[in-house]
């Protein structure tokens, strides 16, 4: 693909619900990286792969977060038991070679009732 | 604790002045600087970037201004148009890590 697709494009949920969002990297790029935005805010780290290393997770705000992704490909971000103040847009970004370089998807924006 | 502190928050300028966006660090470990710029309902894209070794990159109408010794670095947006309103984020990363000023809206009237 040309960039980096993300999906769904909007997601409404109840809370309490657990909510999947995929980003599909650009192909050949080995890191893949995601990020909350909050309304009006900047980007919040929550997440770096790097090819098969270990998963950078130090920004997940708390254990309902995790993500997953095999080898290159697509990831999933998973959020269980959602709540209010996990309404954000959820931006995915791929790199190639270092983290000052990133390409974003437009974003997933989720809304929490 | 915030590393990358951007300002102002917002920001207007007419058709044809000049935008100035600055934004400070605290980690001298950085050693790459993008901006990225964000239209709404669409995600960042890189603008311009620099490395602390160069005082100052031009690319077109867009400048990055880096003061080493003061923690700083500044975007200029010279001849400022319409197209331009967007929101503007500055970064510092070190090794895979990548972090974000709190952006700045630019509104360009015409």
């Amino acid at each position: 693909g040309a960039g980096v697709s993300q999906s769904p494009s909007n997601k409404v949920t109840e809370k309490g619900k657990d909510v999947e969002l995929r980003c599909d990297p650009i192909s050949g790029h080995t890191a893949l990286y995601w990020y909350r935005q909050r309304l009006g805010q900047g980007l919040e780290f929550l997440i770096y792969f790097q090819g098969n290393s270990a998963p950078d997770k130090s920004g997940l705000p708390s254990d309902r977060f995790s993500a997953e992704r095999t080898g290159e490909s697509v990831s999933t971000l998973t959020i269980q038991r959602t709540q209010q103040e996990d309404s954000a847009v959820y931006l995915c970004a791929s790199s190639r070679y270092r983290a000052g370089e990133l390409f974003f998807g437009e974003g997933s924006r989720l809304t929490v009732l | 604790q915030q590393q990358v502190k951007q300002s102002p928050q917002s920001l207007i300028v007419q058709k044809g002045g000049i935008s100035i966006i600055n934004c400070a660090y605290e980690n001298t470990a950085f050693d790459y600087f993008p901006w990225y710029q964000q239209f709404p309902g669409k995600g960042p894209a890189l603008l311009i970037a620099i490395r602390p070794d160069v005082s100052e990159k031009k690319e077109g109408r867009f400048t990055i201004s880096f003061n080493k010794s003061a923690k700083q670095f500044s975007l200029h947006i010279m001849d400022s148009q319409p197209g331009d309103s967007a929101t503007y984020f500055c970064a510092a990363s070190r090794g895979s890590r990548l972090t974000f000023g709190e952006g700045t809206q630019l509104t360009v009237n015409p």
